[in-house]
């Protein structure tokens, strides 16, 4: 059974950078084929992708968002990590970290999210 | 910043049926790529409802359905319950952003 759970603060000041833990069972991210990514919600709005890494450290970003993201792996942890920089409060979301297979792409388990807000 | 559409809102009497419209463009829904769906209850994640067009998950009924046409894709849900009062969103790929896209989001309220 894959389960995946995000960590991190909940309330972050503007300007500040953000960092992100998803720390997952079930799977391994250093198994051929397997990628984590994070999406993230602000509050009544859409679903967003943000970034992707994936068991040979490919990494993806958001073209949008890209000069602000970082994700990075620890295998060894079993945890995924994203940071994002200069935070604004147009920032504020809840942050999903979910599974998926190279190819796939698509999503196919998801944690329960971590609201995070953004303000002085 | 969605670069899939969805109407904002669909609502059905129990029983009934209704379907959610998924629009995209010749960079991702229209260039081939798979469309998949997910099903998010108030206050929870998504969970992925319809993958590859048209599959279901294990676990997913099968009143629950998906199709796509060019630049579009459709969920449909019949014999509407109350359990699928949710939101909803289809997801692609897009070849020009280089990224995994999402839909507009469509509520749908059980009447």
């Amino acid at each position: 059974q894959i389960t995946l759970k995000e960590s991190g603060p909940t309330l972050v000041k503007p300007t500040q950078t953000l960092t992100l833990t998803c720390t997952f069972s079930g799977f391994s991210v250093s198994t051929s084929g397997v990628g984590v990514g994070w999406i993230r919600q602000p509050p009544g709005k859409a679903l967003e992708w943000l970034a992707l890494i994936f068991w040979d450290d490919d990494k993806r970003y958001s073209s949008s968002l890209k000069s602000r993201l970082t994700i990075t792996k620890d295998t060894s942890r079993n945890q995924v990590v994203l940071t994002m920089t200069s935070m604004d409060p147009a920032d504020t979301a809840t942050y999903y970290c979910a599974h998926t297979k190279f190819g796939e792409l698509r999503f196919a388990s998801w944690g329960q999210g971590t609201l995070v807000t953004v303000s002085s | 910043q969605s670069v899939l559409t969805q109407p904002p809102s669909v609502s059905g009497a129990p029983g009934q049926r209704v379907t959610i419209s998924c629009t995209g463009s010749s960079s991702n829904i229209g260039a081939g790529y798979d469309v998949h769906w997910y099903q998010q209850l108030p206050g929870t994640a998504p969970k992925l409802l319809i993958y590859g067009n048209s599959n279901r998950p294990s676990g997913v009924p099968d009143r629950i359905s998906g199709s796509k046409s060019g630049t579009t894709a459709s969920l449909a849900i019949t014999g509407l319950q109350a359990e699928d009062d949710a939101d909803y969103y289809c997801q692609s790929y897009d070849n020009t952003l280089s990224g995994y896209v999402f839909g507009t989001g469509t509520k749908v309220t059980v009447l």
